[in-house]
């Protein structure tokens, strides 16, 4: 079944093209940023986080990129397969706090 | 498979009613946290437990409190149920508890309250 809302945002991307997905994060003392993806009828899964005293980190066909002057934070996946269709949010944590923050979520349709 | 079981899977209730969600951490974590997912609000933190005490407090309501078992399991209780509570409800755990641990989540109890 449906986890998510209906009204994400929606980005489409060829099978193989990379895709960016984007996140506007909420409040400025937040150090710590996690990325999370979403599969239809299951709850959130790890991707990959960063530091604030990072701009960039790569993992396994992922990148996040971090701009701390406007508050944004991006998830580049390459060469982007059928099973990266999903739900992917960004979460963020105040320094000091054990609260997270979490953006609304954009739907990856990944096209044949 | 996380590791994080949940139950029950569904539950459909009436305004008023009073319901208890069941979460066992991951074996070993002894961390756990509670998350509402409604279709208008996203993902929002409730509450977060280490080894049996409370931890964290996010957005959660009064009529909602939560605990952590010494067998680590823990228990999400809503309470005076209303329209607006039916969402999607996750329980994720993580080793230590700290910011950086990362956190498994469960499949989630879809709670729907007529």
């Amino acid at each position: 079944g449906e986890s998510v809302g209906l009204h994400l945002p929606t980005l489409s991307v060829q099978e193989g093209d990379n895709s960016i997905i984007n996140c506007a994060y909420s409040n400025s003392a937040s150090d710590y940023f996690i990325w999370y993806k979403q599969e239809s009828g299951k709850g959130p899964q790890f991707i990959i986080d960063i530091r604030s005293n990072m701009d960039k980190r790569q993992g396994q066909r992922v990148t996040v990129l971090l701009n701390k002057t406007v508050k944004h934070l991006s998830l580049q996946i390459a060469a982007t397969q059928p099973g990266d269709s999903a739900v992917y949010f960004c979460a963020e944590n105040v320094s000091g706090t054990y609260k997270y923050i979490f953006g609304t979520g954009t739907r990856l349709k990944v096209l044949a | 498979d996380s590791g994080v079981t949940q139950t029950p899977k569904h539950l459909i209730t009436a305004t008023g009613q009073r319901v208890t969600l069941r979460c066992s951490p991951r074996s070993g974590d002894l961390s756990v946290y509670w998350y509402q997912q409604s279709l208008d609000q996203g993902l929002q933190f409730l509450i977060q437990y280490y080894n049996g005490e409370e931890r964290a407090k996010g957005n959660i309501l009064e009529r909602f409190s939560a605990q952590q078992f010494p067998d680590l399991h823990s228990e999400l209780n809503l309470s005076s149920l209303e329209l607006g509570d039916s969402a999607l409800y996750f329980c994720a755990s993580s080793g230590a508890g700290e910011v950086t641990d990362t956190q498994y989540f469960g499949p989630g109890t879809r709670l729907t309250v007529l």
